[in-house]
């Protein structure tokens, strides 16, 4: 089985500093990975995902994340954030199992400051 | 509109009445995923269906929910005599079959259920 962990569950930030959102990850076979974002009372839209290849993968709204499997891990990354970031990011892990039941961390909730 | 359809929207409920949320897949997709978020919480996996196949319902409480995805039409998920803490979000998504190419999930807007 697969699990997810979020090791943050807010992080206040400042408007155009960097910020991380960090993600660790278990499974004893190989997974794909994907960050979610998710504003108030909407669904969730894909920021962007790791299938295999380049261990850096970059997303929509600038944001990149990096795939390291050593650490079990897939941090997001923004280098400069807006206000407009705020909303709640969720890690998850899937794999192909005929379908793909995808398993969601508990999330972070983003909060940028003016 | 070619993304995945749910309605309603939101839901009111009385405590003991049935909701029921219905889930149009993206064109082409022929798995639906249903999930539940609670206030403050994460998303829990609660069942995925093919068409008139339930593959996987390991997160589906034992009694009172179920789900569906006939032959013809959408994907219903059914929650009977309704209580205080069904009160969520539910959110549907859907995904090509695990043959393809694409593994990503994709979701709707979600149904928010209240019940008082």
């Amino acid at each position: 089985a697969q699990s997810v962990t979020q090791l943050d569950s807010q992080v206040p930030v400042f408007e155009e500093a960097p910020v991380e959102l960090r993600c660790n990850y278990s499974s004893s076979v190989s997974v794909y990975l994907f960050w979610y974002v998710q504003y108030p009372n909407q669904g969730l839209q894909l920021l962007l995902k790791y299938l295999s290849g380049s261990t850096l993968v970059k997303g929509i709204n600038g944001f990149e994340a990096e795939f390291n499997k050593s650490q079990t891990s897939f941090h997001l990354r923004k280098p400069s954030v807006h206000i407009s970031d705020t909303a709640e990011y969720f890690c998850a892990v899937n794999r192909n199992t005929g379908g793909f039941k995808t398993i969601f961390g508990a999330g972070t909730r983003l909060f940028v400051k003016a | 509109n070619a993304g995945v359809m749910q309605n309603p929207r939101h839901l009111v409920r009385r405590r003991g009445q049935e909701a029921r949320l219905r889930c149009s897949p993206m064109k082409g997709h022929s798995h639906v995923y249903w999930y539940r978020q609670l206030p403050e919480e994460g998303l829990k996996f609660m069942v995925y269906l093919q068409k008139e196949n339930i593959i996987d319902e390991s997160g589906m409480p034992k009694e009172r929910f179920s789900a569906e995805f006939p032959k013809e039409g959408p994907s219903i998920l059914r929650i009977q005599q309704v209580v205080r803490g069904d009160s969520a979000a539910y959110f549907c998504a859907s995904s090509p079959p695990g043959g393809a190419r694409e593994n990503t999930i994709y979701f709707g807007e979600g149904s928010w259920l209240t019940v008082v």
